[in-house]
């Protein structure tokens, strides 16, 4: 089964650091993309970036663009997001979700469960 | 910037109604969009990819048509189980857009 597991919920104060992850499973994991997509309290999706875990070869949304860092360890399949200086409005669900197919222009699937970040003093 | 417009933002229908969601693109995408559903609580699901494939699992009362700028993603007969928000999605080699999400309720 192709699977996506992301890491626990995670209380953080603002300006700290952080990084949360997504392993995936069940696939061969250089082959496919990872995206990650943010979803504020009550609100929708946002696509904030992704990475080809072949090379790791990143492409960010101008939204999100120096404030978050995706990476990748292709030897423990397991893709990271990762925040040097977290404030307030980062609070939110973030997911994990690989590209349905093994190209860089794809629909979606699987997602993570998604890991609630909570940033406050 | 491109963007993606749904209509309406919420519906509320009846058990066994058909129901239609739209997607409208600022410019043409050919067939590169999906729609997912999103229970509450929940990650997002993939109904329906390239516009009119229905990704494997999901019931065939879902449906989705359209190319170019305009989409329509349809539930033939609604069932209690359908309670959830849906989003469009285009994606291209360096972008991904989502448009706002409609929350589908059962009267």
């Amino acid at each position: 089964e192709v699977q996506l597991v992301q890491s626990g919920a995670e209380v953080k104060e603002p300006g700290e650091s952080l990084r949360i992850s997504c392993k995936g499973s069940g696939y061969t994991f250089a082959n496919y993309w990872i995206n990650w997509v943010r979803q504020m309290p009550g609100k929708g999706l946002e696509w904030m970036g992704n990475i080809d875990p072949s090379d790791s070869y990143t492409n960010y949304s101008p939204s999100f663009q120096g404030h978050v860092t995706i990476s990748v360890d292709k030897s423990n399949s397991t893709a990271f997001l990762q925040w040097s200086s977290l404030k307030a409005s980062d609070t939110a669900m973030y997911y994990c979700a690989r590209n349905l197919d093994d190209y860089s222009s794809s629909s979606f699937g699987p997602w993570g469960q998604g890991t609630l970040v909570t940033v406050s003093s | 910037a491109f963007h993606l417009t749904q209509s309406p933002s919420s519906l509320s229908a009846s058990v066994g109604d058909r129901v239609s969601i739209t997607c409208r693109a600022s410019q043409g995408i050919n067939s590169d969009l999906a729609w997912y559903q999103q229970k509450p609580g929940k990650a997002p699901n993939l109904l329906i990819y390239d516009a009119s494939r229905l990704q494997s699992g999901v019931p065939s009362r879902f449906s989705g048509s359209g190319s170019g700028t305009d989409f329509t993603l349809t539930v033939s007969s609604l069932q209690p189980e359908d309670i959830a928000t849906y989003y469009c999605q285009h994606f291209n080699s360096y972008s991904v857009t989502f448009g706002q999400g409609t929350k589908l309720e059962i009267k």
